[in-house]
């Protein structure tokens, strides 16, 4: 089975730097993915790591250890559209989606 | 082009109605996926179609049935609904080649049962 733990909620300042860490066990790994959620939006899809170390997009960089069972996603000079959801997420068999139960992160001024 | 497209937006529904909810992509993504979230919660698997073809049903109850007509729609057909399957369904696609393919996502339908 796949258990997957990120914490519930998060606040930061606008500017600022804010890492949303994941851990999970799964029987197998096909990599890990991280989607942003706004509010009664679709999940939209921010990085996809299969390999260990980080990958940057932008302000966006999402990290992997693999041996660790361990994720995270950092967002820099946060914006309040960052508002938002953030969910890791692990493929199984069939592309079977297992998501952690997301990370509000809450931009205040 | 990522863009999955779900209609209707929003939907009302008595216990007794049937409806059905519509999924389109025309990405070329030959795998199609309905969840169900409520809020709060992430997204729940509930049916996979891979070229067309059921492969995965999580437990959903009879009361909500799929259907593939072609490689680009998906609908979700539903029936003598309880007031707790109110919810944001989500339709996503992928290419099915290796199992870790990126699932794009539909605005979804926000349901209630009344």
């Amino acid at each position: 089975g796949q258990n997957i733990d990120q914490p519930t909620e998060m606040t930061a300042t606008e500017g600022a730097i804010v890492q949303i860490n994941c851990t999970y066990q799964t029987s197998g790994f096909n990599g890990l993915f991280w989607y942003q959620q706004h509010a009664g939006e679709a999940p939209t899809f921010l990085s996809y790591n299969v390999l260990d170390g980080l990958e940057e997009k932008g302000r966006f960089s999402s990290f992997l250890s693999r041996s660790k069972g361990y994720s995270y996603l950092l967002l820099k000079e946060l914006q309040m559209k960052d508002s938002a959801s953030y969910l890791c997420a692990v493929p199984g068999a069939g592309n079977k989606l297992t998501f952690g139960g997301g990370t509000r992160v809450l931009v205040k001024p | 082009d990522t863009e999955v497209t779900q209609t209707p937006k929003h939907l009302v529904m008595g216990m007794t109605n049937k409806k059905s909810l519509k999924c389109e992509q025309h990405m070329g993504h030959r795998a199609m996926y309905w969840y169900k979230q409520k809020a709060k919660k992430p997204p729940e698997l509930m049916f996979v179609y891979s070229y067309e073809k059921l492969s995965i049903n999580e437990s959903v109850p009879s009361r909500f049935s799929p259907e593939c007509p072609n490689s680009s729609l998906l609908n979700l057909h539903l029936h003598a609904l309880q007031p707790e399957d109110s919810a944001l369904y989500l339709c996503a696609s992928s290419q099915p080649r290796t199992g870790s393919d990126t699932q794009y996502f539909g605005p979804g339908t926000r349901l209630t049962v009344l």
